[in-house]
């Protein structure tokens, strides 16, 4: 497994527009979650899927924000009428359920996906 | 919410100085991770730290979680170049499920 992966690295959108992400998680971990980082903070809290479930969602998250996960895999992000103040840096995380495997590796990030509203 | 405060914001320092950076909050949290982050990169998980008082260290790094299970420090001894990069302290929620909160990050900068 080569760890967690997101696609695209980069992406530049006109204001209005939709975009989609993709993240890949490491194969046996059951939770993924999604954060955004923008210059100058931590991550922030987007949502969280166990298996296929969607557990959680941030108030951050408003009606243009929606993620999947459908069969348990891999998730996406879609964000629907881009704003500037969208533009930021998508990070995706997986992790083991297993609570003393969670203390000894964490959440395993993707490199994100950098986006760019104009 | 659980708000994470960390200090200092930046850190610019020289080779084989020693620092200690601080994660607060007023909020108890179940277990409370370290990371560090690289530019373009995802953050790494150094530790995590579970029981009140308690004292971990990796190599020159010492970190520790305080009895009220409110706060931690990151102390480096000795720093080097490759300890720069962004050092974020993440905070499980009781009954958290895992999910943590993470605080702004010091920015720390090992200079040759």
């Amino acid at each position: 497994d080569t760890g967690v992966s997101q696609d695209p690295r980069h992406k530049i959108t006109k204001r209005g527009q939709n975009v989609t992400f993709r993240c890949d998680p490491i194969s046996e971990h059951n939770r993924l979650y999604w954060y955004r980082q923008t210059l100058g903070q931590g991550p922030e809290f987007l949502t969280y899927f166990q298996n296929e479930a969607q557990l959680e969602k941030s108030r951050l998250l408003s009606d243009r924000f929606s993620a999947e996960r459908p069969k348990g895999s891999f998730s996406t992000l879609e964000i629907q009428r881009t704003e500037q103040g969208d533009s930021a840096m998508y990070l995706c995380a997986s992790s083991l359920a297993d609570l003393e495997k969670f203390y000894k590796y964490g959440y395993t990030f993707g490199s994100g996906t950098r986006l760019t509203v104009v | 919410t659980q708000l994470l405060e960390q200090s200092p914001q930046f850190l610019s320092i020289q080779e084989g100085e020693n620092l200690t950076v601080y994660c607060n909050s007023s909020s108890v949290f179940s277990s409370l991770q370290w990371y560090r982050q690289e530019p373009g990169e995802g953050p790494v998980l150094l530790v995590t730290v579970v029981t009140g008082g308690e004292v971990k260290k990796l190599k020159r790094l010492t970190f520790q979680f305080g009895d009220a299970r409110k706060d931690s420090s990151l102390h480096i001894t000795a720093a080097q170049p490759g300890d720069t990069g962004l050092y974020l302290c993440a905070g499980e929620a009781l009954g958290g499920y895992q999910k943590v909160t993470f605080g702004i990050g010091t920015k720390l900068q090992v200079i040759p």
